[in-house]
């Protein structure tokens, strides 16, 4: 185990809904990184965040965004759900913003 | 543009032979490859890693192989165990604040 833990593990949401996804980092690490991956696909990078500020970011709208906390967890807020939406939301953390990132177990979302 | 592509999406191959996945990429400035292992309900497990600037890496069981000519990236298992059976994902990482591009995965079957 990666000491990186998400809540909650399974989502099921209508689109046009709203979703809040949450990441605890290992302990040490102040870098947490999104990712989408859908069935069947690698995951996909949505954005880093690091120390709080947001680091990075991949091709994704704005209606996901994120948010870092003082502790380092971090939230992945997505606006007005599309059924492409579904998927399994993976977190991971890392040391510094480019050191090696331990992924959590992830958090599959469905929307309807 | 960026990508990092996977040869075969399925391996099968019967305990104790070696496997060898295979992966390429198209950046010629990308300076850092990973491979990941995927089970399934559980996040990427971090593998191996490999700079550019190095030809090979072994680790416990596994090498990587790098061809910076050819832009081929290659993951070897001795003596494969049913416990290896899972999806494996290359990605790359360019230092562009800790973005990881993955590939879209082999899944290796490993016959007893």
């Amino acid at each position: 185990e990666t000491g990186v833990t998400q809540s909650p593990t399974h989502l099921i949401k209508t689109r046009g809904q709203q979703v809040t996804l949450r990441c605890s980092s290992q302990s040490g690490h102040n870098t947490v990184s999104w990712y989408q991956q859908a069935l069947g696909q690698g995951p996909q990078f949505i954005f880093q965040y690091y120390r709080e500020e947001e680091n990075g970011r991949g091709n994704f709208p704005p209606r996901f965004s994120g948010l870092q906390f003082p502790n380092y967890s971090s939230e992945l807020n997505v606006n007005a759900l599309e059924l492409d939406d579904s998927a399994l939301y993976l977190c991971a953390s890392s040391l510094e913003q480019v050191g090696e990132q331990y992924f959590g177990p992830g958090t599959r979302l469905t929307v309807t | 543009g960026e990508s990092v592509g996977l040869h075969l999406p399925t391996l099968s191959v019967q305990e104790g032979d070696n496997s060898i996945i295979n992966c390429a990429y198209s950046n010629s400035a990308s300076d850092y490859f990973i491979w990941y292992k995927q089970e399934s309900g559980k996040g990427p497990q971090f593998i191996i890693d490999i700079r550019s600037n190095m030809d090979k890496r072994q680790g416990q069981r596994v090498t990587v192989l790098l061809n910076k000519t050819v832009k081929h990236l290659s993951l070897q298992i001795a003596a494969t165990q049913p416990g290896d059976s899972a999806v494996y994902f290359c990605a790359e990482n360019k230092n562009q604040g800790g973005k990881l591009i993955f590939g879209q995965g082999t899944e290796l079957s490993v016959k007893p």
